[in-house]
């Protein structure tokens, strides 16, 4: 079975430091793997995403995200947050099933900013 | 701009009560689907529809129903058998095949249980 794993629940940072949130994803074929991040009371939106081609994927607000194949991770990253990046971020793997593709979400990352 | 609408915000459910939560997309999808989210489990499928008139029960359907008559329409009733209803609820939609290129999410309903 295709699952996502989160590695921390939460994490938290200091303003302007740099931030890696860690997924690693099980799977023995063909991944598509997504970022989103909610923000409180709101639905997801879509950070980025890895269908194909460069592992090293640029989303919006500044976060990009490394495919690694070989250790099975996807993890999500950012050189220098702000206060507004705090917010809940899940990654998600495409799985198929026998109704055809659907995500499998991680179980969420807390990123709590500190000023 | 096209969207998903989920009405209403906040929704609260006396014990025995069926609700309705109402999705509407205007993306022209033909997929959908309901999630359920508990803080530290993530999202949980309830049902999905990949087209008007047919929908699957995902992995957490006991106690919710679903129709599908429209294709911009995909209303959740949580029913008195889900014994404990109270979550947070987001309505999704795609493209065909969409778990290989995303969904695009409604800002949610908070269900509560008074």
């Amino acid at each position: 079975a295709q699952s996502v794993t989160q590695l921390d629940s939460q994490v938290p940072v200091f303003e302007e430091a740099p931030v890696e949130l860690r997924c690693n994803y099980s799977s023995s074929v063909s991944v598509y793997l997504f970022w989103y991040v909610q923000y409180p009371n709101q639905g997801l939106q879509l950070l980025l995403k890895y269908l194909s081609g460069s592992t090293l994927v640029k989303g919006i607000n500044g976060f990009e995200a490394e495919f690694n194949k070989s250790q099975t991770s996807f993890h999500l990253r950012k050189p220098s947050v702000h206060i507004s990046d705090t917010a809940e971020y899940f990654c998600a793997v495409s799985v198929r099933w026998e109704y055809g593709n659907k995500l499998v979400f991680g179980a969420g990352t807390i990123l709590r900013v500190k000023s | 701009d096209g969207g998903i609408t989920q009405s209403p915000k906040y929704l609260f459910r006396k014990e025995g009560q069926n609700v309705t939560l109402s999705c509407e997309q205007n993306l022209n999808h033909d997929a959908m689907y309901w999630y359920r989210q508990d803080p530290g489990q993530g999202l949980r499928l309830i049902y999905y529809s990949q087209i008007v008139n047919d929908f699957q029960k995902g992995d957490i359907a006991e106690g919710y129903s679903v129709s599908r008559e429209k294709k911009e329409s995909f209303p959740l009733t949580v029913t008195s058998a889900q014994k404990n209803p109270t979550a947070f609820y987001l309505c999704a939609s795609s493209i065909p095949q969409g778990g290989n290129y995303g969904y695009t999410f409604g800002s949610g309903t908070r269900l509560t249980v008074v």
